[in-house]
C-alpha cells in the first residue's frame, strides 16, 4: 500500500523556467508534508515543509502547495537552475503518534542549461 | 554535511551473512531513524529510536534488528542476508520525535 505516490519518475525543464513536481497521498491522517532533495552519493536534504493548516508555503525559489481535498501537493521551483537537478522526494507524516515519514518513490529533475 | 555519519560507505558480502551498519547522529539529536532505499524505490522507513528506546517500527524484516546505545549512536544489524537486501541504507537523526530529520550519506550494501 503506497501511501505517498510520485507518479512522474522524471522531469526535464529548461533553465529559468518553472519546475512543478507532484505528489499524491492516500492517508487522510497525514497533517505534515515535506520535500527532500537528493544528489547522487549523498543523503537526502530537507528542502521545505507544509502543515495541513496551510495551503501554501514559500521559501525563496521554492513553493509548496497543498490541496487537502484532492490529497495532492506540488513543489514549484521558479526559476529553475542547473544546480536544482536532483531527485526530489515528498513525504507525509502525522504530528501525533510516531511522526514517522512515509516517502514517495521520487522524481528525478533535470534542469537543462 | 548534515552532521550525521554512517559507516561503512560500501559493504559487499555474500548471501547468508550478517552485517552491522553504524550511525552517529548529529550532536544533540536524540532520535535516530533507519531507512532502506532499493533500486527505483522510495525511502522505506524501517525503525526509529528515541533516547535509547524503540519508538516506531516500519516494514522491518525479522532478520533485521537495531539498537541505540547510551552515547546515542545506533546500529542496524542485518542477518541471513538475501540478494534482495542489496540497497542503500540511510540513517537520519532529529532533535526529538517530530522534528526535521537530517540524513547521513548512506551505506550501500551489495549482497552477492
Amino acid at each position: 500500500d503506497q501511501q505517498v505516490k510520485q507518479n512522474s519518475p522524471s522531469l526535464s525543464v529548461q533553465e529559468g523556467r518553472i519546475s512543478i513536481l507532484n505528489c499524491d497521498y492516500t492517508n487522510s491522517m497525514f497533517d505534515y508534508f515535506l520535500w527532500y532533495k537528493k544528489y547522487p552519493a549523498e543523503g537526502p536534504t530537507f528542502l521545505i515543509s507544509i502543515s495541513s493548516i496551510k495551503d501554501k508555503n514559500e521559501d525563496g525559489r521554492f513553493t509548496v502547495f497543498l490541496n487537502k481535498s484532492a490529497k495532492h501537493l506540488s513543489l514549484h521551483i521558479v526559476p529553475s537552475q542547473p544546480g536544482d537537478s536532483a531527485v526530489y522526494f515528498c513525504a507525509g507524516s502525522t504530528t501525533s503518534g510516531t511522526y514517522k515519514y512515509i516517502f514517495g518513490t521520487g522524481t528525478r529533475l533535470k534542469v537543462l542549461a | 554535511d548534515s552532521g550525521v555519519t554512517q559507516t561503512p560507505k560500501h559493504l559487499i558480502t555474500a548471501t547468508g551473512q550478517r552485517v552491522t551498519l553504524r550511525c552517529s547522529p548529529r550532536s544533540g539529536d536524540l532520535s535516530v531513524y533507519w531507512y532502506q532505499q532499493s533500486l527505483d524505490q522510495g525511502l522505506q522507513f524501517l525503525i526509529q529510536y528515541y533516547n535509547g528506546e524503540e519508538r516506531a517500527k516500519g516494514n522491518i524484516l525479522e532478520r533485521f534488528s537495531a539498537q541505540q546505545f547510551p552515547d546515542l549512536h545506533s546500529e542496524l544489524n542485518l542477518s541471513s542476508l538475501e540478494l534482495g537486501d542489496s540497497a542503500l541504507y540511510f540513517c537520519a537523526s532529529s532533535v526529538a520525535t517530530g522534528n526535521e530529520q537530517f540524513f547521513g550519506p548512506g551505506t550501500r550494501l551489495t549482497v552477492l
